[in-house]
């Protein structure tokens, strides 16, 4: 009964591949995340869909698009992949509500760029 | 700028020996802090939020509270089991999803 769950949990590939990371909740949640973090265990917010709608778009190369199909499932594509993409992923999920939502992580996808 | 700072970086801790974890933050209308474990190859686990300051919340060995301007880990008579990465984010009052994230810090704790 995985509540954030992710797949693949590891990717090693080439320079220049496309790749595609899923993320799926059980929690009933409205919104979802990814994350980045690198080597030095920084967390770094790309992308947040709330209802299948996209409302957080950080600084993020336009390689990376994430497509929402329905408010359970968050995936991440990456076009062109490059080394500095290498890091781990993590997809997050939140349901608003009261003063602040909490977030609820997966397990991390560890993508190795060669 | 909204910022979060955690220290120390690391710490190393005998079994038993207790100590608290520092988390400053600036934040432009404070929404809610939150704590986070992190063990190695996994994902962040919620432990705590803290909405306002003097609010306090436990949890078996740990002990979260917040002032206006930091928030203190406590860890009590911690085991090897404790060992962990501590990540401490805020939630901006003008931004009702993103995370202000610090870098985290690494306790290790010996038997």
């Amino acid at each position: 009964d995985t509540a954030v769950s992710q797949t693949p949990k590891y990717l090693v590939t080439q320079m220049g591949n496309d790749k595609s990371i899923k993320c799926e909740q059980n929690l009933g949640h409205d919104t979802m995340y990814w994350y980045k973090q690198d080597s030095k265990k920084f967390l770094k917010i790309m992308f947040s869909y709330n209802n299948k709608e996209l409302i957080i778009n950080e600084t993020v190369p336009n390689r990376f698009s994430p497509k929402s199909p329905d408010k359970a499932h968050l995936n991440l594509h990456i076009n062109s992949l490059e080394l500095g993409d290498s890091a781990v992923y993590f997809c997050a999920s939140s349901r608003p509500g009261g003063v602040a939502d909490t977030q609820y992580f997966g397990p991390g996808t560890r993508l190795t760029v060669l | 700028e909204d910022q979060v700072t955690q220290s120390p970086e690391a710490l190393r801790l005998q079994e038993g020996e207790s100590s608290s974890l520092n988390c400053s933050y600036t934040v432009s209308g404070l929404r809610g802090l939150f704590w986070y474990r992190q063990d190695p190859g996994k994902g962040p686990e919620f432990l705590f939020t803290l909405y306002s300051a003097g609010e306090e919340k436990e949890k078996e060995r740990l002990k979260a509270t917040l002032t206006k301007k930091e928030s203190f880990l406590h860890i009590t008579a911690p085991k090897p089991e404790d060992s962990a990465t501590y990540l401490c984010a805020v939630g901006n009052a003008g931004n009702n999803r993103k995370l202000i994230w610090g870098l985290g810090t690494s306790l290790a704790v010996n038997p």
